[in-house]
């Protein structure tokens, strides 16, 4: 069964620093891994997908990459701002087995002004 | 384009009573999953629909249920509910199975 695992569980930092947040999973056999955040009491916002084949995706201040073979991931993100604030979560679209979505335990990230 | 809704936002129910959570996916995508979400336990996958058909289902109880509709709407219903099913009920939709997962706001389940 796959698991994901986020390290660290939380995370402080000041403002217009910049961030790595990383994930890594056991199985390789997956389809794609896809970041969230979300906001306390909140539902899930997409961030990025990262399909099997890619190597690294990018959305404005935010640069995700997939090392597969080693199953790993990592969230980077530039210039954090206190708008950033919330919990981190990726998830990994498995091939083997019910190839439901697996889910990290999330980073909660704290940007201070 | 309208994202994921999910109806109602907040519920309280007591225990013994039975639930049904309602989730209408983005105009065109054919994939709806649910997800349970607890402080102790995270999100844990509970089914997942495609066409009218349930693909997977997560490893829960029997009294958790879900279908979905020719629209693609899907609903979940709990019966005979447990102090222990008060979560944050989650649900997402796609294009299919495989692709980008879009998360509704959830619906915030308390059983007393």
């Amino acid at each position: 069964k796959q698991e994901v695992t986020q390290i660290p569980a939380a995370l402080s930092v000041p403002e217009g620093e910049n961030l790595v947040l990383n994930c890594s999973f056991t199985d390789s056999a997956i389809y794609n891994l896809q970041w969230f955040r979300q906001d306390p009491g909140k539902g899930l916002t997409s961030l990025l997908l990262i399909q099997s084949s890619q190597r690294e995706q990018t959305s404005g201040r935010l640069n995700a990459s997939l090392d597969k073979s080693s199953g790993r991931s990592t969230l980077y993100i530039a210039a954090s701002q206190p708008g950033d604030s919330a919990t981190y979560l990726c998830a990994v679209r498995s091939q083997t087995g019910a190839n439901n979505l697996f889910f990290g335990t999330g980073t909660r990230l704290t940007v201070i002004p | 384009k309208a994202g994921v809704t999910q109806t109602p936002r907040y519920l309280i129910k007591t225990r013994g009573q039975q639930v049904t959570l309602s989730c209408s996916p983005i105009s065109g995508h054919r994939s709806v999953s649910w997800y349970q979400q607890t402080p102790g336990q995270g999100l844990q996958f509970l089914f997942e629909y495609f066409s009218e058909t349930q693909r997977n289902k997560g490893n829960f109880p029997g009294r958790f249920s879900g279908r979905q509709f020719s629209n693609s709407r899907s609903e979940m219903n709990v019966s005979t509910l447990e102090l222990g099913d008060s979560a944050l009920y989650l649900c997402a939709s796609s294009l299919s199975v495989t692709y980008e997962q879009y998360f509704g706001p959830g619906t915030r389940l308390t059983v007393t």
